[in-house]
């Protein structure tokens, strides 16, 4: 099991570009989610689901967007790319939600300049 | 608002001995509790956790313990080896929503064991 993938490891935007990161992961988990890290803070939720086709917001949502069309791919999309968006960004999987184990991805590290 | 609060940036402790890593939440909702480890350059990893019904949880050299009363939580590690050297997240989570809800981190506690 590769376990949670994601890609690129690292990209460099200019404001206002857009694009897609790219997670997967092979646990046939039903639970997804993204996060983000500023430097000396803790991990943020983005954008979270529940399994095929259901998504929903978390703590801070705005500047991106979703898809959850397969069980295994969870894509983050960034439209109109900010500097404030700067961070390294964490895929998670869990087979059963709050209460159950998160298996996190290596991470992205995106600049937006 | 930080509901999940780690107070100390970092941490220096001599190998063998052991590490103590604090953590303080304000929101009562929380109900269950994890730890995780992070390295340079990777994703978290998970530690250990801990229910709100128990004030104690132990797995190996690592024991969490919880006081409910006061909102805190602790990691001890004993004896700490050079391997445990990494920053320690302390997270949150209520179940409400059916528990679907991600986990609120604290800002993390960077270890270094000193050989």
């Amino acid at each position: 099991n590769a376990g949670v993938t994601q890609t690129p490891k690292f990209r460099i935007l200019k404001i206002g570009q857009s694009m897609t990161l790219q997670c997967t992961q092979d646990m046939n988990h039903n639970y997804m989610y993204w996060y983000r890290q500023d430097p000396g803070m803790g991990l943020k939720l983005i954008y979270y689901s529940v399994g095929a086709g259901i998504t929903d917001k978390g703590e801070v949502p705005n500047g991106y967007n979703v898809s959850r069309s397969t069980t295994e791919d969870f894509p983050l999309r960034l439209e109109l790319a900010a500097p404030s968006q700067t961070s390294v960004y964490f895929c998670a999987s869990s087979l059963a939600g709050g209460r159950d184990t998160q298996y996190f991805g290596p991470g992205t590290r995106l600049t937006v300049l | 608002d930080q509901q999940v609060k780690q107070n100390s940036p970092s941490l220096s402790v001599q190998e063998g001995r052991i590490s103590i890593l604090n953590c303080d939440y304000t929101n009562s909702m929380f109900d269950y509790f994890l730890w995780y480890k992070k390295y340079p350059a990777e994703g978290p990893t998970f530690l250990i956790s801990i229910s709100s019904i128990k004030d104690k949880n132990e797995d190996g050299r690592f024991t969490v313990f919880l006081n409910k009363s006061a909102k805190h939580l602790s990691l001890h590690i004993v004896p700490s080896q050079p391997g445990d050297s990494a920053v320690y997240f302390c997270a949150a989570s209520s179940y409400s929503g059916g528990g679907a809800d991600g986990l609120t981190f604290g800002k993390g506690t960077h270890l270094i064991i000193q050989p």
